[in-house]
């Protein structure tokens, strides 16, 4: 969706580096969301922001840190990456359309070796 | 907490239909969706219903709710190869609480 857009859409890690995933929407919704997907776990959440400096977490957040400075930017930083944190991460926004459903971005996939 | 289930996977013929079943366990839930997930690709919104209704119609595509036994289900008329895919079942107590996901129907489409 146009109005969501994540970077990068790839990346590659050494274990113990710090690493930042940004997810930007123009859209001004209030609400963004970061998931990691992984096989036999399906979406999980990870940290969730619901307004500027306002954030929350979700059921997987421990290695996990996330800010959010501007309506439009929410950062996920894995402050200290291990191989468990090898996923697909995708950023979700929420608004008013669509029956309150999320807007997805196109994920990243991220491999920590 | 919520939680949601679905069957793993499903197999049909080109031109049949296609139900997903999903069953959640929250009766608080008010907004229950449907997205598709193509390979290598993010999640799409298909469809949503709310709690206070039964059923929804959306071209090929049909939502059931049946909030006494707390089962959803999903209905593809008219299968086509373009719609294999993962679909997920998601729901959500209110409109900016977190959307809690199933695992996932694969649809296999046999042309």
């Amino acid at each position: 969706d146009a109005g969501i857009t994540q970077s990068p859409r790839h990346k590659v890690t050494e274990t113990g580096t710090p690493v930042t995933l940004r997810c930007h929407q123009t859209e001004n919704h209030r609400y963004m969301y970061w998931y990691r997907q992984d096989p036999g776990h399906g979406l999980r959440l990870i940290h969730y922001s619901y307004g500027v400096k306002d954030t929350d977490k979700g059921e997987v957040s421990d290695g996990y840190s996330v800010s959010r400075s501007k309506t439009e930017d929410f950062l996920l930083t894995l402050e200290s990456a291990t191989s468990s944190q090898t996923s697909v991460y995708f950023c979700a926004i929420r608004g008013q359309g669509k029956g309150y459903g999320y807007t997805f971005g196109s994920g990243t996939r991220l491999t920590v070796v | 907490g919520e939680d949601v289930e679905q069957s793993l996977f499903l197999s049909v013929r080109e031109g049949d239909s296609s139900v997903i079943n999903c069953t959640y366990t929250d009766s608080s839930s008010t907004y229950l969706y449907w997205y598709k997930q193509e390979p290598g690709a993010g999640l799409q919104l298909l469809t949503y219903i709310f709690s206070n209704m039964d059923m929804k119609q959306d071209q090929r595509l049909t939502v059931l709710l049946n909030k006494k036994d707390k089962h959803l289900s999903l209905r593809i008329a008219d299968t086509q190869t373009g719609d294999s895919a993962i679909y997920f079942c998601a729901a959500s107590e209110t409109s900016y609480d977190k959307v809690i996901f199933g695992p996932g129907t694969s649809l296999s489409v046999i042309p």
